[in-house]
């Protein structure tokens, strides 16, 4: 059984700038869920998807958006990057409707300058 | 709509108990528990779904008081493998699957 898998681990970006995170989920699962953590704080929720669709939007601008493929791998969008968006963004897939636990990745840690 | 954690931090000795309690303003659906080791990712203990509902994971258990929207984590004869940040998750009845985080109680086990 696979984990979740992020890439890539690291990225340093300019303000301003579009960036694009991928995430592949554990095998068996078919709901994916991204998440920034600050230094120190707990994961803030972004949003997730089943089903190739947004199935609940946390707080954040529109500038973030996602994608979930057929094969339930995803990808985090952050466009016009602001200084604020250094974080670690995390990954998460679990089965939706389901009471289990959330598989999380190791993260990519984004840093803007 | 973020759960409420507390203590935000706890510091033990080897073989002492800790109780890590959660609590949300909203009608809970259920509610998740991790620990998240430093530069490391979440890494899920237990879910909790009925009111009453206790579980337990070796020396860590937890419970849930659907009434009270609250749950506790209780942690028995630390060890010091027990050290790190622990996250509730909480979802709430009609959005199932959006689970949000308190700002976590940071644990550490001294020997």
């Amino acid at each position: 059984e696979t984990g979740v898998t992020q890439s890539p681990t690291h990225l340093i970006k300019t303000r301003g700038q579009q960036v694009t995170l991928r995430c592949s989920s554990q095998s068996g699962h078919n709901t994916v869920s991204w998440y920034q953590q600050a230094l120190g704080q707990g994961p803030q929720f972004i949003f997730q998807y089943y089903r190739e669709e947004e199935n609940g939007r946390g707080n954040f601008p529109p500038r973030f958006s996602g994608l979930q493929f057929p094969n339930y791998s995803s990808e985090l969008n952050v466009n016009a990057l602001e200084l604020d968006d250094s974080a670690l963004y995390l990954c998460a897939s679990s089965l939706v409707d389901r009471a289990y636990g959330y598989t999380f990745g190791s993260g990519t840690r984004l840093t803007v300058v | 709509q973020q759960p409420v954690q507390s203590p935000q931090a706890v510091i033990l000795r080897e073989g002492e108990d800790a109780v890590i309690n959660c609590s949300s303003s909203k009608a809970l659906y259920s509610v998740h528990w991790y620990r998240q080791k430093h530069g490391e990712a979440p890494v899920f203990l237990m879910i909790l779904l009925k009111g009453g509902e206790q579980k337990g994971h070796e020396k860590i258990s937890a419970s849930f008081n659907e009434k009270k929207q609250q749950s506790s984590l209780y942690l028995t004869a630390s060890q010091l493998s027990y050290s790190g940040t622990y996250f509730c998750g909480t979802t709430i009845r009609g959005s199932q699957g959006n689970l949000i985080f308190g700002k976590g109680t940071k644990l550490s086990v001294k020997p």
